[in-house]
């Protein structure tokens, strides 16, 4: 059974960075016979509000980004310890969201997702 | 990226059908999808390809498109139904863009 769960600091102050990683369970982050391989994703949803894309990687280092976030968004991803990690620098209050991993197919659907962690930007 | 478009609420009494629609796609590509998030759970796919459904999901979901607007389409509503539900495109150029969200309530 295929599982991504994030972690991460909950409270991050303002202009500092948020980071979290997403740890994959029961299936090879950089599994790619037969298939070139998921990409692995991050989405964000402000309390309230809806879901924002925020970037995707692929297990040989190819990432895409929202072009509204992409100046301050990395992402990386480690195949030998199973997984990929976000970063977001100079963070506001608007950067408080719950934040979810997810497994994108190469036809652009997310399949899996993590149970989503939230982060909320204070001082 | 502009999101995509969807009403903010939908509703329907058991049994019945109810259609939540996805606005501002583009005629270029079919890679839209849909996901139902109840609250404070994760979303799950029940829609991709525009009308593809994973194993699991009921066929009382179904999808489709025309022209530059997606359509999700509940049947046999049921109390579980409640939820938000979300479409999300592929946008071009490596993007990906969701929808507002559409608050399903069953009456």
């Amino acid at each position: 059974q295929v599982q991504l769960q994030e972690s991460g600091p909950g409270l991050v102050k303002p202009s500092e960075t948020l980071s979290l990683t997403c740890n994959v369970s029961g299936y090879p982050i950089d599994y790619s016979i037969g298939h070139s391989g998921f990409y692995w994703a991050w989405v964000r949803q402000p309390p309230g509000k809806g879901l924002e894309w925020i970037g995707n990687i692929h297990h040989s280092g190819t990432a895409f980004y929202n072009p509204s976030l992409k100046s301050r968004v990395t992402l990386s991803v480690d195949t030998s310890m199973k997984q990929f990690s976000l970063t977001l620098t100079s963070v506001t209050a608007t950067d408080t969201a719950v934040y979810y991993c997810a497994r994108r197919d190469l036809k652009y659907y997310f399949d899996l997702w993590g149970q989503g962690t939230l982060v909320t930007v204070s001082s | 990226q502009s999101a995509l478009t969807q009403p903010p609420s939908a509703s329907g009494s058991p049994g019945q059908s109810v259609t939540i629609s996805c606005t501002g796609l583009s005629n270029d590509y079919n890679h839209v999808s849909w996901y139902q998030q109840h609250p404070g759970k994760a979303p799950k796919l029940l829609i991709y390809e525009v009308s593809e459904r994973p194993s699991g999901v009921p066929d009382r979901f179904s999808g489709s498109k025309s022209d530059n607007t997606a359509s999700l389409t509940v049947s046999g509503l049921q109390a579980g139904d409640e939820a938000a539900y979300y479409c999300s495109s592929y946008a071009g150029s490596n993007n990906l863009v969701f929808g507002g969200g559409t608050k399903l309530t069953v009456l």
